[in-house]
């Protein structure tokens, strides 16, 4: 079976511009959620869909970020415009409902 | 408000030794608890996890984990750690029934020497 996967593995932007981040989740897999991991930190929550209705985004900052998941199958995880203090690693889990919950490789995001 | 709390970011031991990573965690409702190691550059692989029954909890790779609720704990232990190991953990809580939503502690950086 093939797992979450996510796109682009690395972007480096500079301060202001804007980037996009997209993931396909584990097919059948309801539930999708987007996580942002500063370095030396753990993992935290972003924004959580059950097929293309948001759940929980209350740790989204909605002045720059936006997250989107048409059709509920792949999602976009955008950010505009960029800060210095947004580079971190983008991760996108998928689960069957409230199952476990499998991550993908990540993006990680260098801003300038 | 859940949270966990992960004694020690980095942890060293020698090839064959026990592995102990430890975990404290919060939660005003009955809690499920996680275990997942993260090899770098990659995503987060679940070792295992603790939902109710049975407190003791056997995962991937030898690893195992115990729920102590009387001292909010879930600790994860290696009888005989190998240097394919090293990896960074992460203890990670949600509500039973709460959306799913997890709540990681801020991880262990696990070093084996020869």
């Amino acid at each position: 079976e093939a797992g979450v996967a996510q796109s682009p593995r690395y972007k480096i932007i500079e301060k202001r511009q804007s980037v996009a981040f997209w993931c396909n989740p584990i097919s059948g897999h309801a539930t999708l959620y987007w996580y942002q991991q500063i370095l030396g930190q753990g993992p935290k929550l972003l924004i959580q869909f059950q097929n293309n209705g948001v759940v929980d985004d209350s740790q989204l900052p909605k002045d720059r970020f936006s997250a989107e998941r048409l059709k509920g199958v792949d999602s976009t995880l955008k950010i505009q415009p960029a800060k210095l203090e947004d580079s971190a690693v983008y991760l996108c889990a998928s689960s069957f409902l409230t199952d476990t919950q499998y991550f993908g490789p990540g993006t990680r995001l260098t801003v300038l | 408000a859940q949270s966990v709390t992960q004694l020690g970011s980095h942890v060293s031991v020698s090839e064959g030794a026990l592995v102990l990573l430890r975990c404290n965690y919060s939660s005003s409702v009955p809690p499920y608890l996680f275990w997942y190691v993260q090899y770098p550059n990659q995503g987060l692989q679940l070792l295992l996890k603790y939902t109710t029954g049975a407190t003791l909890v056997k995962g991937i790779n030898g690893f195992e984990a115990e729920f102590k609720k009387s001292e909010t704990s879930f600790h994860l232990t290696k009888p005989s750690a190998h240097m394919s190991d090293a990896a960074e953990y992460f203890c990670a809580v949600s509500d039973q029934g709460g959306g799913n939503k997890l709540t990681f502690g801020t991880g262990t950086q696990l070093k084996v020497e020869l």
